[in-house]
């Protein structure tokens, strides 16, 4: 039981380059969540998905597309890349009927 | 307009001895609120959590305190350990809702 998995680990981007950032869990969670963590902001909501097949914008959307792909993943797309998302990324999952979540190790990005 | 506020960035704290972590919210709606714990280079991990009904919940060395009327919450860690050198997020949520309010976090440390 992984839990919650993210890859990459770390990546560096260029200013206007694409990428998606992948996420699994093998909790059978329904809802699942994107944060960014900049120092001094706290974990800010990018996207969730409540379940498989919605999507729904959170604190901070701009610049980021998201993919339900199934029950198990989600991912993150960048589609032009801004120094401003220089970030750490978190994955999250959620059991429906309660509320804790549960994250994965997070992906390191640097876009210069 | 920050709903959920950690106003300490950093607290040192004495091995063996209490630590407290305090979190302030504006929002009377919230109903349940979550401590989470997050070492360098991984994930926040959900350590506990309590209800708008309860003032307090223990688990282990950490209890929760809730005062809904000044809309405080607090984290007591007693004895500290070593291991307790994290940065800690308080969370809210409304029941029913799908996301998380998070502060900014405080960074704990435990002098030997």
């Amino acid at each position: 039981n992984a839990g919650v998995t993210q890859t990459p680990k770390f990546q560096v981007l260029k200013t206007g380059q694409s990428m998606t950032l992948q996420c699994a869990q093998d909790m059978n969670h329904n809802s699942m969540y994107w944060y960014r963590q900049d120092p001094g902001m706290g974990l800010r909501l990018i996207y969730y998905s409540a379940s498989e097949g919605t999507t729904d914008k959170g604190e901070v959307p701009n610049g980021y597309n998201v993919s339900r792909l199934n029950k198990r993943e989600f991912s993150l797309r960048l589609e032009s890349a801004a120094p401003s998302q220089t970030s750490v990324y978190f994955c999250a999952s959620r059991l429906t009927g309660a509320y804790e979540q549960y994250f994965g190790p997070g992906t390191r990005l640097t876009v210069t | 307009d920050q709903q959920v506020k950690q106003n300490s960035p950093s607290l040192s704290v004495q091995e063996g001895r209490i630590s407290i972590l305090n979190c302030d919210y504006t929002n009377s709606m919230f109903d349940y609120f979550l401590w989470y714990k997050k070492y360098p280079a991984e994930g926040p991990t959900f350590l506990i959590s309590i209800s708008s009904i309860k003032d307090k919940n223990e688990d282990g060395r950490f209890t929760v305190f809730l005062n809904k009327s000044a809309k405080h919450l607090s984290l007591h860690i007693v004895p500290s350990q070593p291991g307790d050198s994290a940065v800690y997020f308080c969370a809210a949520v409304f029941f029913g809702n799908e996301k998380l309010t998070f502060g900014t976090g405080t960074r704990l440390t435990i002098i030997p």
